[in-house]
């Protein structure tokens, strides 16, 4: 059973440009949360995704969105980038349904701005 | 709001040593706790949780009680190895929320 997949593994941006992530949830997960993770510190919570909508948004600019296709997949979009958006961007899956939420995560994109 | 306060590292000790990473909590009611390891190069995994006070997450040899009267979840270990080494989150998910508070994370490093 595979887990959380995310790509591109690593990429790298330029100041202004746009870049695009994906993850696939783990077989059987309904619910996608994407996280952003800058260096030192623990995961700051970007937005969920369920039913192919957005559920809940935590505090990041509209610069960032995203999208949950019909197989529970997940795009996170960021425009205009910013040196800040230096990250590393983790994707976990849930099941909705479940009594505890808990959370698998998958390995991450490692995003580079210059 | 909820956060989650975690001991600065990075936590260094040898091999077989007895390891403590503290972590206290501020929410309202009564949230469910979690220990995440992140290796280097990986995403989070999940390490143990307790879900009521008193409750004794355990999992590979990683031990954290959750303490309701000193709102806090420290995780311990009698005898550490080489391969501990890797960044542990402390987290708490508040009743009726799908959104985990994470601390900043604590670096381990086993020496041998």
């Amino acid at each position: 059973d595979a887990g959380v997949t995310q790509s591109p593994t690593h990429l790298i941006k330029t100041r202004g440009q746009q870049v695009t992530l994906r993850c696939s949830p783990k077989s059987g997960h309904d619910t996608v949360s994407w996280y952003q993770q800058a260096l030192g510190q623990g995961p700051q919570f970007i937005f969920q995704y369920y039913e192919e909508e957005e559920r809940q948004r935590g505090n990041f600019p509209d610069r960032f969105s995203g999208h949950q296709f019909p197989n529970y997949s997940s795009e996170l979009n960021v425009n205009a980038l910013l040196l800040g958006d230096s990250a590393l961007y983790l994707c976990a899956s849930s099941l909705s349904a479940s009594g505890y939420n808990e959370q698998f995560f998958g390995p991450g994109t490692r995003l580079t701005v210059l | 709001g909820d956060s989650v306060t975690q001991m600065e590292g990075p936590v260094t000790l040898s091999e077989e040593a007895f390891l403590t990473i503290n972590c206290t909590y501020t929410a309202t009611g009564y949230p469910s706790l979690f220990w995440y390891v992140q290796y280097p190069g990986e995403g989070l995994q999940l390490l143990l949780k307790a879900t009521k006070a008193d409750d004794k997450g355990s999992n590979k040899g990683f031990e954290a009680t959750y303490r309701k009267e000193t709102t806090s979840f420290h995780l311990e270990k009698g005898s550490v190895q080489v391969s501990d080494s890797a960044v542990y989150f402390c987290a708490l998910l508040s009743g009726g929320s799908y959104i985990p508070t994470f601390g900043r994370g604590t670096s381990l490093i086993v020496h041998p």
